[in-house]
């Protein structure tokens, strides 16, 4: 299993651009999630989702947009980046047929917004 | 969901066990304690979580009061590669995907 990749691994953009973050996982997991890591900060989520179809926000969801058309895929959107939004995107999936919650993370996003 | 607190930072000697604390005093009962580490820049990674009773799987143990409201991770013999941030989170079981992380500790095992 390749567990939770991310493309691209590096991004710079500039001042209103829009792209997207793209989070693909093969081990059959409904739970995935995208968390931004700020420097020297800890992990914030970003949106999440429990199935295919079914998104829903995280603490700080504002410039972002998500779906989940897939098991498999949960891209992340930026409609018109900020610098504001300069940091590491992580994306990460978990089972949701256990009782406890391991998330498995992927290698990480590292955006620039110029 | 029980806020946590953690030293930012520890230092420990290759070989020798490393206890990170943790204290969740306003934690509820249906709450799990989750530890989970971020070497350099790579994505978190699991280590271990328990409700009640002390657990041990191959990577940690992890001990947690009786009255549930502090808990100490230990690797029982630290190597360099175990150099990372450890988050310590709490949050209930089930449908969990708002894991909020902390601060951490900063773990720095010393040759």
């Amino acid at each position: 299993n390749a567990g939770v990749t991310q493309t691209p691994k590096f991004q710079v953009l500039k001042t209103g651009q829009s792209m997207t973050l793209q989070c693909a996982q093969d081990m059959n997991h409904e739970y995935m999630s995208w968390y931004r890591q700020d420097p020297g900060m800890g992990l914030r989520l970003i949106h999440y989702s429990v199935g295919a179809g079914i998104t829903d926000q995280g603490e700080v969801p504002n410039g972002y947009n998500v779906s989940r058309s897939t098991t498999e895929d949960f891209p992340l959107r930026l409609l018109s980046a900020a610098p504001s939004q300069t940091s590491v995107y992580f994306c990460a999936s978990s089972s949701g047929t256990v009782s406890y919650n391991e998330q498995f993370f992927g290698p990480g996003t590292r955006l620039t917004v110029l | 969901d029980a806020k946590t607190t953690q030293p930012p930072s520890m230092d420990c000697a290759e070989g020798r066990a490393a206890n990170l604390p943790c204290n969740h005093s306003t934690i509820s009962g249906n709450e799990y304690v989750y530890w989970y580490r971020q070497i350099h820049s790579q994505g978190p990674q699991y280590i271990i979580h328990g409700l009640k009773n002390n657990e041990t799987n191959e990577m940690a143990s992890l001990i947690i009061t009786e009255d549930r409201k502090s808990s100490t991770l230990i690797l029982p013999h630290a190597t360099l590669r175990d150099t990372a941030v450890y988050y310590c989170i709490v949050r209930a079981g089930q449908g969990a995907q708002k894991l909020v992380f902390g601060q951490g500790t900063r773990l720095t095992i010393n040759p």
